[in-house]
C-alpha cells in the first residue's frame, strides 16, 4: 500500500517567517500533486511537479519533487495570516487513484 | 463556469437510515471521484467513476455503499444504514479527462447520530 507521510502535522508561525513543509513516500509516483484547503471547503489545486528534481515556484510558494520521485517539499517564504490551511500532498501513480497524505496545518498569525 | 457543486453542505442522519449525497460535476467533465475525510486524516479514495461506469471501487467499504453516475443527472453516493463510523465529509471531484488535475467540490458533512 502506498502512503505518503507528511511532516509536521501542525505548524504555527509568526506571520514574516519562512517555513518548509514535507511529504515523504518509500514509492515512486509519476507525478506529485500540492492542494490547500480551508475548512468547510474541498481541496484547491497549488501545483503538480512531474519530473525529478523539478523545481516550481507560485509566489512566495516554491515546491520541490525529489530526484527519486518518491518525496516533495513546499517552502513559503514570508508567510502571511492568508497562507493559514491545510496543505495536503497527493501521488499519482499510473493506472491507481491519487493518493492523499494526511496533510499539515499551517496557522499564521500576525 | 460553475465548479463541482454538491448537496447538500451538511446531512444529518440516526443510525440506520439512508443518505444520499449528491455531486455535479463541473461542465464538460465526465469522470467524477469520490473521497472521505475524517478529522487528522487525509482524503481516502473510494470510488472513481466515467459516465454509467465505475472504473475503480477498490477504495469503497463492501457493504452498504453504493455510488453511480447516470447518463443525466449527478453522480450520487448512496450509503444505506448508516452507522456513526460513517460521519464524515465526504468530496467529489472532477476532470475532463483521466489524466488532467481534479477539481473539488465544496463537501457534503454526514452527521449520524
Amino acid at each position: 500500500t502506498q502512503l505518503l507521510e507528511q511532516s509536521p502535522q501542525f505548524l504555527s508561525i509568526q506571520e514574516g517567517e519562512n517555513l518548509t513543509v514535507y511529504c515523504n513516500s518509500s514509492s515512486v509516483f509519476s507525478s506529485l500533486q500540492w492542494y490547500r484547503q480551508e475548512p468547510g471547503e474541498g481541496p484547491v489545486l497549488l501545483v503538480t511537479v512531474v519530473t525529478g528534481g523539478e523545481v516550481k515556484k507560485l509566489k512566495r510558494l516554491t515546491f520541490q519533487f525529489g530526484d527519486a520521485r518518491k518525496d516533495s517539499s513546499l517552502h513559503i517564504t514570508a508567510a502571511q495570516p492568508g497562507d493559514t490551511g491545510l496543505y495536503l500532498c497527493a501521488g499519482e501513480e499510473a493506472g491507481t487513484a491519487l493518493i492523499f497524505g494526511k496533510g499539515t496545518t499551517l496557522s499564521v498569525s500576525s | 463556469n460553475a465548479g463541482v457543486m454538491q448537496n447538500p453542505r451538511h446531512l444529518v442522519r440516526r443510525r440506520g437510515q439512508e443518505a444520499r449525497l449528491r455531486c455535479s460535476p463541473m461542465k464538460g467533465h465526465s469522470h467524477v471521484y469520490w473521497y472521505r475525510q475524517l478529522p487528522e486524516e487525509g482524503l481516502k479514495f473510494m470510488v472513481y467513476l466515467q459516465k454509467e461506469n465505475i472504473i475503480d471501487e477498490s477504495g469503497m467499504p463492501k457493504e452498504r455503499f453504493s455510488a453511480e453516475f447516470p447518463k443525466e443527472g449527478p453522480s450520487i453516493l448512496r450509503i444505506q444504514q448508516v452507522v456513526r463510523g460513517d460521519s464524515a465529509a465526504y468530496f467529489c471531484a472532477s476532470s475532463g479527462d483521466r489524466n488532467s488535475p481534479l477539481h473539488f467540490g465544496n463537501g457534503t458533512r454526514l452527521t449520524v447520530t
